[in-house]
């Protein structure tokens, strides 16, 4: 089975300011790991992903996250938040066989201050 | 911009009537996916599909059915809706590449009253 863990419900930043999403997982076998953003009425909107390689990648909007395996966690991050990144995202997690289903953790939603 | 497309993004509707959700896609995925989206916002695999003629039930448990007769096309179908149907549905699809992501319609939000 595979699960993920958002600690957080909300995050709140100041505008201009870094900010972290924390994210971990438990998955069999290589995690493939994903961030998605959703604005309010609308669908998932891919980030980022961790497929192998180097651990930090980077995605849209300036976003990035870091894989840690021995921490097994996939922390998102951007080096200066802006009002318009408030939204709900989420980390998913997923087997690299089967169904291929993402799960999804419960969702952090960010919160930006002017 | 992801391909897939969800009608209707809205629908209100009475209890007891019959509605199919639309699911299409033109990326040609084998690969589908219905979410449910509950009011604390968690996602729920509530049904999958791996091409034409496969559906599987999810993590979680729906009272709605799907079908694909076609690779572009997972509607998925309440026979009797209920005020506990009340939610918002996301459908994905994947492509064969193992390390592509999953793309989202923008979403049904249904409630039925």
């Amino acid at each position: 089975a595979q699960s993920v863990a958002q600690p957080e419900d909300q995050v709140n930043v100041a505008e201009g300011n870094p900010l972290t999403v924390k994210c971990t997982y438990s998955v069999s076998g290589n995690p493939y790991l994903f961030w998605y953003v959703q604005y309010p009425n609308r669908g998932l909107q891919f980030l980022l992903k961790y497929i192998t390689g180097d651990n930090l990648v980077k995605g849209s909007y300036g976003f990035e996250a870091e894989f840690n395996k021995s921490q097994t966690s996939f922390h998102l991050k951007k080096p200066s938040a802006l009002v318009s990144d408030s939204a709900l995202y989420f980390c998913a997690v997923r087997a690299d066989t089967g169904r291929r289903a993402l799960t999804f953790g419960s969702g952090t939603r960010l919160q930006v201050q002017p | 911009e992801a391909d897939i497309y969800q009608t209707p993004r809205y629908l209100v509707i009475g209890t007891g009537k019959k509605i199919t959700l639309e699911c299409s896609q033109t990326m040609g995925h084998d690969k589908m996916y219905w979410y449910q989206q509950d009011p604390g916002m968690e996602l729920h695999l509530i049904h999958y599909s791996y091409g034409v003629n496969s559906t599987e039930k999810g993590d979680l448990s729906s009272e709605s059915t799907v079908s694909r007769i076609r690779t572009e096309h997972f509607p998925l179908t309440l026979e009797s809706a209920r005020p506990s149907h009340t939610s918002q549905y996301l459908c994905a699809s994947i492509g064969l590449t193992v390390n592509t992501e999953a793309f989202f319609g923008q979403g049904t939000r249904l409630t039925v009253v």
